[in-house]
């Protein structure tokens, strides 16, 4: 099974901090994805990457930063946290788009909510 | 207007009752999806569909392009499906990307 981990369940932060998330997938997918979700307001995509060193920004990007040196591991920072960034962050990842079974299907991890006081 | 709108928002019923939850979308689309969400945040992927209807066990998706419409069913329900269910459409253009509804919140009652 592909597996997507995400390093930590549960943040709390103070404001200001510098937070890194970090998610890793074992099964040589291209597609990274980080995701926030909130109540009323569904997921909604922060930064994506396609590839290793590659990625496009989301709807929501703003005080978000992230990094993909390599291919398995997708890290999402905030450089300095503030409260409304309080939400619980998913981690998600996908074969390239093509005609195979699994194309496009998106793994997720457990998540990772984040407390920013 | 959300370009992806779930109905009902929540719904509560008896275990055995045949479940229908719908989504609705705006754009063109090349493939929808529908997500399960249990508590806990977990998010596993129950079908990607871009036509007709497909089947796992006692779930069913169907979709409908010219009406860009889609529902999920279940049959026979039960309280391990209670979760929240997640539409989501894949655009035709910016191909990764996902556009999500709401959610339906499920409760099955023993």
């Amino acid at each position: 099974d592909v597996k997507v981990t995400q390093s930590s369940r549960y943040l709390v932060k103070r404001t200001g901090e510098k937070v890194f998330l970090e998610c890793v997938q074992d099964m040589d997918h291209e597609n990274m994805f980080w995701y926030r979700q909130d109540p009323g307001l569904g997921l909604r995509l922060i930064y994506f990457s396609y590839d290793v060193k590659m990625k496009e920004k989301g709807d929501i990007p703003e005080g978000y930063s992230v990094s993909r040196e390599k291919k398995e591991r997708f890290s999402l920072i905030l450089e300095s946290a503030s409260t409304n960034q309080t939400s619980m962050y998913l981690c998600a990842s996908s074969l390239t788009v093509g005609s195979s079974p699994g194309a496009n299907v998106l793994t997720f991890g457990a998540g990772s909510r984040l407390t920013v006081l | 207007k959300n370009e992806v709108e779930q109905s009902p928002q929540n719904l509560t019923a008896q275990e055995g009752e045949f479940i229908t939850i719908n989504c609705s979308y705006s754009v063109g689309i090349s493939a929808l999806h529908w997500l399960q969400q249990h508590p806990g945040g977990g998010i596993v992927s129950l079908f990607m569909l871009s036509s007709g209807k497909k089947k796992h066990g006692r779930l069913i998706a169907t979709i409908n392009i010219q009406e860009k419409h889609s529902s999920l069913h279940i049959t026979a329900s039960h309280p391990r499906d209670s979760a929240v269910y997640i539409c989501a459409v894949r655009g035709i253009q910016g191909a990764q990307k996902l556009v999500f509804g709401q959610g339906t919140r499920l409760t099955i009652n023993p």
